[in-house]
């Protein structure tokens, strides 16, 4: 199972929003309904941010939202801001009943 | 607050074994899948492992397919991560974490125990 792909690095300033890529296959993200996004803070566990796509988990700030067409899924983080900045990792359900993980995208607030 | 606290770790030789434990609290842990993610060290994450909350269903990466084994002991609120023929790749930081009831996705994390293998 290939890691799904996402962006390397995405950067924005106080304020913007910003939008992170995560493209997999028919098995996995286009599959299903079942990706997640995770923060993770350097020396940090990840923290789960979106679920099922683009539901927040209870605590999570309402900036944060995920969407999906075809065999791609996003992350917008709106309003961004300096406790932002941080890996960013998607991840997806897949047809073996097994997960797969993205490459990652360190994010970084100007 | 649930907690997930992982041991076990530390330095192994290439083709050594070694058992990683995650002992959980404040929540019910018959009652939910679990997994073990892996991160080596400056890189991204790699799922490697998960069981259902009876045991009944597990199911591995290739990666650690006959090599690494998952097993749980509901009475002792404990997952276990049983490796063997370590390589090298093997090196990272292992996470044990739980499967939401609510979705597919991992909803709480530990905070890691970190496998070295070298010679």
């Amino acid at each position: 199972q290939s890691a799904l792909t996402q962006p390397a690095s995405v950067s924005g300033s106080p304020g913007q929003s910003i939008t992170i890529s995560c493209t997999g296959t028919s098995s996995d993200v286009g599959g299903y309904n079942y990706v997640s996004w995770y923060q993770q803070h350097p020396g940090k566990a990840p923290k789960l941010m979106i679920c099922d796509v683009s539901n927040r988990p209870s605590g999570v700030s309402n900036r944060f939202s995920g969407s999906k067409s075809g065999n791609t899924a996003s992350l917008t983080i709106s309003g961004l801001q300096a406790e932002d900045e941080a890996d960013y990792y998607c991840s997806s359900y897949t047809s073996s009943s097994t997960y797969v993980f993205g490459t990652g995208t360190k994010v970084t607030v100007l | 607050e649930v907690q997930l606290v992982e041991s076990g770790g530390g330095l192994v030789k290439p083709g050594g074994s070694l058992r990683l434990s995650c002992a959980a609290s404040e929540f019910t842990f018959s009652s939910y899948s679990m997994n073990w993610v892996r991160q080596p060290p400056g890189k991204g994450l790699e799922w490697v492992s998960s069981i259902s909350n009876s045991g009944s269903y597990i199911y591995y990466a290739d990666s650690v397919k006959g090599r690494f084994t998952i097993s749980r002991d509901n009475a002792k609120n404990s997952l276990y991560l049983h490796m063997n023929s370590l390589r090298a790749e093997d090196t990272a930081i292992y996470y044990c974490a739980r499967e939401a009831t609510f979705s597919n996705a991992q909803d709480y994390w530990g905070q890691g125990t970190l496998v070295t293998v070298s010679s």
